[in-house]
């Protein structure tokens, strides 16, 4: 069965640290992958998808194949940064699995 | 903007009671989705619905059915509430172009006793 990890439930930084959100999947096939956020009293919401390849908030992920990782990473975090993150496999369709989900809280 | 609206944000129902979630979404979307969100276990997928009239079981359809008679509307329904059905349910849509992003609603946080 496809399956999603992400191996902390709560990160806790400083404002300005690097920001590292672990995911590790298994998949029998040519993966995508997602990653998803809820902010504080907001719904939940797609953050960046691998195949774009893009940045968003600061936000990247690269996918590793090699290690099936998909990392999101930020350089300097910041405060408004706080929120629950989830990682997400796309199974088919818009059919989505996703992990446990993973606390980022950044401290001043 | 893609609104997907959930009726009901919070419901005390009691153990044995039929209990109606309801989602409608605005966006002409095909694709409809109930999941439930627990700490720790993430988002589990209930039921989805690539259609109208057309539903396909999750991860955990057990104590659960729904309901699309209409494209914009996708009802879970729990026939007989169970305290182990307590949770945050989510609703979400997304479209045909099976692009992996999906439109969340605000959530129903039901509570059985």
């Amino acid at each position: 069965a496809q399956r999603v990890t992400q191996p902390e439930k709560l990160l806790s930084v400083f404002k300005g640290a690097p920001v590292e959100l672990k995911c590790n999947y298994s998949y029998s096939g040519s993966p995508e992958l997602f990653w998803y956020v809820q902010y504080s009293r907001q719904r939940l919401q797609l953050l960046l998808r691998h195949i774009s390849r893009e940045s968003i908030k600061g936000f990247t992920a690269d996918l590793n194949k090699g290690e099936t990782s998909f990392h999101l990473k930020k350089p300097f975090a910041q405060e408004e940064d706080s929120a629950m993150y989830y990682c997400a496999l796309k199974e088919y369709g818009n059919k989505l699995v996703f992990g446990a989900g993973t606390i980022l809280r950044v401290k001043s | 903007d893609v609104k997907v609206t959930q009726s009901s944000r919070y419901l005390v129902k009691r153990t044995g009671e039929k209990v109606f979630l309801e989602c409608v979404q605005d966006m002409d979307h095909e694709n409809m989705f109930w999941y439930r969100q627990d700490p720790g276990l993430g988002l589990r997928l209930i039921y989805f619905s690539y259609d109208v009239k057309m539903k396909e079981k999750g991860d955990i359809p057990e104590g659960y059915s729904v309901s699309r008679e209409k494209k914009e509307r996708f009802s879970l329904i729990l026939e007989s509430a169970s305290t182990n059905q307590t949770s945050m349910y989510l609703c979400a849509s997304g479209t045909g172009a099976n692009t992996g992003e999906l439109f969340f609603g605000e959530g129903s946080r039901l509570t059985v006793l």
